[in-house]
């Protein structure tokens, strides 16, 4: 039973534009969601994360949505840089503390 | 800055060897983790650890065990390496829920 789900394997768009990576989730005891980056060859780094008391996070260029009723979140990166290609996991969390991450969404931003 | 060190950025071992990763967090934390990353599957989870000689099973334990005898140290132990293992091997360190995980830099391991 895949608990979190990113449907789209990739996604790909021009600098200086938009990027909005989505995530679906089926746990609804959930405390938390949370995302993070991963270049090829290192392990994956914190983006940014959202309680699920909370509709909207933000920090930066990147700014996190969060809706309950739809069990869905998605994360804004605006606007896109080249730097910020990479592959995208979107996590849970809930009592445990474990982590349960998506399959990822690789992002290729275009100069 | 919290660092999370793995002993081996790549290894390549032999089907049926022995394998031991291991993993050195620097930020007492309580809580570690062993996952796997392979392509289109993400990242799943092998087993954890809550404590010191504490361990849980994650998702995916069969042809594993792991060690924890000091805070500081989680390894993870393939017992008898298969082909089916080839992936990138990856360690994290965590204080608590909400915090995230702070990740090492992994372990590209190729069973040959």
């Amino acid at each position: 039973d895949q608990q979190v789900k990113q449907n789209s394997p990739s996604l790909s768009v021009q600098e200086g534009r938009i990027s909005i990576l989505n995530c679906d989730y089926t746990n609804s005891m959930f405390d938390y969601f949370l995302w993070y980056k991963k270049y090829p060859a290192e392990g994956p780094t914190f983006l940014i994360s959202i309680s699920s008391i909370k509709d909207k996070n933000e920090d930066g260029r990147f700014t996190v949505f969060l809706n309950k009723s739809a069990k869905h979140l998605s994360l804004h990166i605006v606007p896109s840089q080249p730097g910020d290609s990479a592959v995208y996991f979107c996590a849970g969390q809930g009592g445990s503390e474990k982590l349960v991450f998506g399959k990822g969404t690789k992002l290729t931003v275009n100069p | 800055d919290v660092k999370v060190t793995q002993s081996s950025r790549y290894l390549v071992k032999r089907t049926g060897e022995k394998v031991f990763l291991e993993c050195v967090q620097d930020m007492d934390h309580e809580n570690m983790f062993w996952y796997r990353q392979d392509p289109g599957l993400g990242l799943r989870l092998i087993y954890f650890s809550y404590d010191v000689k504490m361990k849980e099973k994650g998702d995916i334990p069969e042809g594993y065990s792991v060690s924890r005898e000091k805070k500081e140290r989680f390894s993870l132990i393939l017992e008898s390496a298969s082909t089916n293992q080839t992936s990138m091997y990856l360690c994290a360190s965590s204080t608590g829920t909400g915090y995230g995980y702070t990740f090492g830099s992994g372990t590209r391991l190729t069973v040959v």
